[in-house]
């Protein structure tokens, strides 16, 4: 059974950073490309960012380049997404979603999310 | 980027009825669309890939259908849990999810 499992979220100040971290269990990680959605509270699904099987091409959001860094480690089956210089507009739930064995492709999985909140 | 715009942002049906939900391209896609439900507290659950495929274990009252930049999704008769948030997404150029349409008990 595939599992995605967030960790990570809190409550941090504006201008702060926060490191999130997907665990992921039933499939082959190092196989498949991962990536980071959002959603802020009330409001639709965001992309945020994707990275491919073995690191080589990586993507972000607009909203989010130069200050977010998305980051795997295929020996530890984990997936993780370095927040700095936060802003209240990051407030939202992450999670971390299962791309394809080939290219990025539909996004089948997903965690159950963790919960960032921005706010001095 | 490619923008996605759902139709109707809010539908009010009775358990029973046919629901049909729009999602439409500001550009091509192709057929990389998907539909996903949301219902409160929870992840998103992939409904539909690539337009017009079910993914595992969904029942077969959901279909999707469409290509290029038109595309629907229909719930052929609407189970009480049907009633939720759907999203498109696409991935033809990296992500983008449409803003979703609450399916809501009329």
């Amino acid at each position: 059974e595939v599992q995605l499992v967030e960790s990570g979220g809190g409550l941090v100040k504006p201008g702060g950073s926060l490191r999130l971290s997907c665990a992921a269990s039933g499939f082959t990680f190092s196989s498949y490309s991962m990536n980071w959605v959002r959603q802020a509270p009330g409001k639709g699904l965001e992309w945020v960012s994707s990275i491919s099987s073995s690191s080589s091409y990586i993507y972000y959001a607009d909203s989010v380049k130069g200050r977010f860094t998305i980051s795997r480690d295929n020996a530890k089956n984990s997936l993780y997404l370095q927040m700095n210089s936060l802003r209240a507009e990051d407030t939202a739930v992450y999670y971390c979603a299962r791309g394809a064995a080939a290219g990025f492709g539909t996004l089948h999985y997903w965690g159950q999310g963790t919960l960032v909140t921005v706010s001095s | 980027e490619i923008v996605l715009t759902q139709s109707p942002a809010t539908l009010s049906l009775s358990p029973g009825e046919r629901a049909t939900l729009s999602c439409r391209a500001s550009q091509s896609v192709s057929s990389y669309l998907a539909w996903y439900q949301q219902k409160p507290g929870q992840a998103p659950r992939l409904l539909i890939y690539d337009a017009s495929n079910r993914a595992t274990g969904i029942p077969a009252r959901f279909s999707g259908s469409g290509s290029g930049t038109d595309f629907t999704l229909t719930i052929s008769s609407l189970e009480p849990e049907d009633f939720a948030v759907y999203y498109c997404q696409q991935r033809s150029n990296l992500y983008t999810f449409g803003q979703g349409t609450k399916l809501e008990i009329k």
